[in-house]
């Protein structure tokens, strides 16, 4: 069976900072992909960025970028420079096979201004 | 608006009651998703439907439960004599292919 594990339930982080979010996996299959996902307080879940396990750089997209450690099976999630509007809860997910995602529990972020 | 859409957005029912939600995909996007998401949890998978065809049902769905996508379109997921325990978010998402899922806004059952 496959796992996602988030480990830090909530975190705060400054305004401008940047913020770290972990996501460790656990699969024994060599093809699959990773995401994360933004929830903010109305629900819906926002695709923010995908890496795919042979790919050999990191995903980036604007103040997005993944730390994929595939060795470690770790998939952390860089916010840069955040900002108010980042306030929200962060998925890390895993496809393995062709479609179902596994999520994790998820981590709360709150930016202070 | 091109994203994925859901109705309804809340629903309260009472127990024992039979309730019916909707989900149009992007109208590109042949693979079609039903996921539900209880209070500080992440999303779990419900089934997966590949244009008319529902290829796989999790084991979280009981009898009580069921999915359809009749024409390879829109979706319906109803819920037979509910029960408090399906109290939570259904989402729905669509994909094109094997990478990102969209989703939507997803529909909020609340059952008294």
């Amino acid at each position: 069976a496959q796992k996602i594990t988030q480990t830090q339930p909530g975190m705060f982080v400054q305004e401008k900072e940047a913020v770290t979010l972990d996501c460790t996996y656990d699969t024994s299959d060599q093809s699959y992909g990773l995401f994360w996902y933004k929830q903010p307080s109305s629900g819906e879940m926002i695709f923010l960025i995908y890496q795919g396990s042979y790919d050999e750089q990191n995903a980036t997209e604007g103040r997005y970028s993944l730390n994929f450690q595939k060795a470690r099976k770790s998939a952390n999630l860089v916010i840069s420079a955040s900002q108010l509007g980042d306030s929200a809860m962060y998925f890390c997910a895993m496809r393995v096979g062709d479609y179902k995602l596994s999520f994790g529990a998820g981590t709360t972020v709150t930016v202070r201004a | 608006d091109t994203g994925v859409s859901q109705d309804p957005r809340h629903k309260i029912t009472k127990r024992g009651q039979n309730v019916t939600f909707r989900c149009d995909p992007i109208s590109e996007h042949n693979r079609l998703y039903w996921y539900r998401q209880t209070l500080g949890q992440g999303p779990e998978f419900l089934t997966y439907f590949q244009n008319e065809a529902q290829l796989e049902k999790s084991r979280l769905l009981s009898d009580r439960f069921s999915a359809e996508r009749p024409k390879g379109s829109f979706s319906t997921l109803e819920i037979q004599r509910t029960e408090q325990g399906d109290s939570a978010m259904y989402l729905c998402a669509s994909s094109g292919g094997y990478n990102e899922q969209f989703f939507g806004p997803g529909t909020r059952l609340t059952v008294l």
